[in-house]
């Protein structure tokens, strides 16, 4: 089966740490995001690849980190300078960055990030 | 800058009922549009989008959207809802000069009850 998969679903994490989220695809998608989404908001941009060994912040990325080497993985780190991380973070990939909003996003199922 | 505002944070509905989830948007640019389903603890779903054409749009799960250019807005619609209805649902728009970066409302709970 196709898709995009996310690990842990669950994660804690003691302030002060760093933390790595995993996002892998087998879609063969060239573009993928991260996004955060806390309670009674939408989603939010922090990063975004359009290929390998390229990648751009979002609207959220201080305190974020991200590398893209290989195209199918794009692992998200927070690091210990985000100041709110407990949220749900959320994958997605698509076939391109262009194409006139017909390069439909497909999201992971998330990772819920605790920081105790 | 473009947003997207979701009045609604939660909409309580009796099952078989209609249902209407509003959305309305403002960009300075044209935008195409979205909305994305979420049940409990998982990612998001697309459940239909407007590109072009016209401005009625059906997508899965018996959902259907209008879109409004004079008045902004992209409405959800349901004739009759289900129990397995019940999730989170976002309207979304994406600036046609800028294809990838999606803008979410902060989301509308459906809430059915038998």
């Amino acid at each position: 089966d196709g898709g995009i998969t996310q690990s842990p679903k669950y994660l804690f994490r003691k302030e002060g740490q760093n933390v790595t989220l995993s996002c892998e695809q087998n879609l063969n998608h060239d573009a993928m995001y991260w996004y955060r989404q806390d309670p009674g908001q939408g989603l939010r941009l922090i990063y975004y690849s359009q290929i390998v060994n390229d990648f751009q912040k979002g609207d959220i990325a201080e305190g974020y980190s991200v590398s893209r080497e290989k195209k199918e993985s794009f692992p998200l780190t927070v690091t210990s300078a985000q100041k709110n991380p407990t949220a749900f973070y959320l994958c997605a990939s698509s076939a391109g960055l262009a194409g006139a909003g017909q390069n439909e996003q497909f999201f992971g199922p998330g990772t819920r990030l605790t920081v105790l | 800058a473009q947003s997207v505002t979701q009045l609604d944070s939660q909409v309580p509905v009796f099952e078989e009922a209609p249902v209407e989830l509003r959305c309305n948007y403002s960009s300075s640019v044209s935008v195409y549009l979205f909305w994305y389903v979420q049940y409990p603890n998982q990612g998001l779903q697309l459940l239909l989008k407007y590109l072009s054409g016209s401005t009625l749009v059906k997508g899965i799960n018996g959902f259907e959207a209008e879109f409004n250019k004079s008045q902004t807005s992209f409405h959800l619609r349901k004739p009759s809802v289900h129990i397995s209805d019940t999730a989170e649902y976002f309207c979304a728009v994406i600036r046609m000069d800028s294809s990838y970066k999606l803008i979410f409302g902060s989301g509308t709970r459906l809430l059915v009850r038998p």
